[in-house]
């Protein structure tokens, strides 16, 4: 059960941002929030995470709900190199147990 | 040094066969964890190990038998394999199992069972 639900796939154009959603519904009070993709014929890549403000690094920013409920990440310019698939990950009741959902498949056009 | 490093890239085997994959981290960390990945799919858990010992089994058939000698190394024997269990093998390591650490993951074994 991975506890989080993102839809199929999303497409952007290049240099406009993207926000990527993730429903978390079942989050307990000290899940971290968790997002990673998956370039072709790599392994996962970390990207951001979180646990209850919002969070900003040089690849990312995440958007964590009030509620904690849901949580949104944000490119804020589309690149070519951003296509990938974005995996959105709520720890699991053993912390670090991180089960990966379905994933988002993120198309950037030029 | 930030790399995971898995041996080797790629493997043929027959269901005979015994092999062994192997992966390397000297990030000094003290979880590593397996996953597999099935074409188009998300990664699958199937062992971590804290500080060397066994913490999360995922019900993973006998045939899969991890190993962690040491904090920096994680091997996956493999014996009497199915073609169903082709797939890419990933490690990961993270510095602990406590709640927000970062995972950071090898490239994987392509792993190909005829």
């Amino acid at each position: 059960d991975a506890k989080t639900t993102q839809p199929n796939s999303m497409e952007s154009n290049e240099e406009e941002p993207v926000h990527l959603p993730c429903n978390h519904s079942t989050i307990s009070g000290t899940d971290y929030i968790h997002w990673y993709r998956q370039l072709p014929s790599q392994g996962p890549e970390y990207v951001i995470h979180g646990l209850t403000s919002n969070v900003n690094n040089r690849m990312a920013s995440l958007a964590i709900a009030e509620d904690r409920k849901s949580s949104t990440l944000i490119l804020h310019r589309a690149t070519l190199r951003d296509a990938a698939v974005y995996y959105c990950i709520r720890e699991g009741d053993n912390n670090n147990d991180m089960r990966f959902g379905a994933g988002t498949r993120l198309t950037v056009k030029p | 040094d930030t790399e995971v490093t898995q041996t080797p890239k790629h493997l043929v085997m027959g269901m005979t066969n015994k092999k062994s994959l192997k992966c390397e981290q000297h990030m000094g960390h003290r979880a590593m964890y397996w996953y597999k990945q099935k074409a188009k799919k998300p990664p699958e858990l199937m062992f971590v190990y804290s500080y060397e010992k066994l913490s999360i089994n995922e019900s993973v058939p006998s045939r899969f038998s991890p190993e962690c000698p040491n904090s920096s190394l994680l091997n996956l024997h493999l014996h009497a394999l199915q073609p169903e269990d082709s797939a890419l093998y990933l490690c990961a390591s993270s510095q602990t199992l406590a709640g927000g650490e970062k995972l950071f993951f090898g490239s994987g074994t392509q792993l190909s069972v005829l």
